[in-house]
């Protein structure tokens, strides 16, 4: 299965960029997407095929990579963004999902 | 309004089976694949099963290959998850979800949950 690698927590400053790194332990094209999830919620929606924004998420995101390496960044955050994001492969089979990042804001 | 309600889920037995069911409303259920996702409490993530727009094809991981069965009723908008012999690492909340597609510089491409529906809860235990 194809591993997805995420750094476990941040934590920045409102106003501050950020971004949030996940590794694939082999090529994924652009099939990569990302999601937001908050305590107690369902997991929204953010990029998807790597760059591309979902209708309805803020221009402050946005996505970026190919291969094994992408990023998500944030900016500027604001403090609604505190959440848990998650990448998510469908190149290869099984689709998997990576650990998550637990962004805090300071 | 894309709307994903599921429904089923509770406490059961290991070894005895459960099924879930996911209310689909404010789209054409049968233009979408549709999904489950799982996450086991304060855990991530895991694809658990996707159905083609006619029911005809199913995939699955091997985690949950030959235990679960995923179906739909387009007549009905909606999806299920039959889910047999349980083992105590299947608790977790399940999600219903809609699965994102699209043409893009002229490839198609899929893969991504675009809709989520709220999840249920399934605990195994004894």
């Amino acid at each position: 299965d194809t591993v997805l690698t995420q750094s476990p927590a941040l934590a920045v400053s409102p106003g501050e960029r950020v971004t949030i790194s996940c590794r694939a332990s082999e090529s994924v094209s652009t099939l990569m997407h990302w999601y937001q999830q908050k305590p107690g919620q369902q997991p929204k929606l953010l990029i998807y095929l790597a760059s591309h924004l979902e209708s309805g998420v803020p221009a402050r995101f946005s996505g970026s990579g190919s291969g094994t390496d992408f990023t998500l960044t944030i900016d500027p955050v604001e403090a609604d963004d505190t959440a848990t994001y998650y990448c998510q492969q469908s190149w290869n089979d099984p689709w998997t999902f990576g650990g998550g990042t637990k962004l805090e804001l300071k | 309004e894309v709307q994903l309600v599921e429904s089923g889920g509770g406490l059961v037995q290991p070894g005895r089976s459960l099924k879930l069911s996911c209310a689909a409303s404010g789209f054409t259920f049968s233009n979408y694949y549709m999904a489950w996702v799982r996450q086991a409490p304060k855990k991530g993530l895991e694809w658990v099963a996707t159905i083609s727009t006619s029911g005809s094809r199913t995939y699955y991981p091997d985690s949950v290959k030959g235990r679960f069965t995923i179906s739909r009723d387009n007549a009905k908008s909606s999806l299920y998850l039959q889910m047999n012999s349980l083992k105590s690492e299947d608790t977790a909340t399940y999600y219903c979800a809609r699965r994102g597609s699209g043409y893009y510089d002229g490839t198609y491409y899929s893969g991504w949950f675009a809709y989520w529906g709220q999840g249920t809860l399934v605990t195994v235990s004894s």
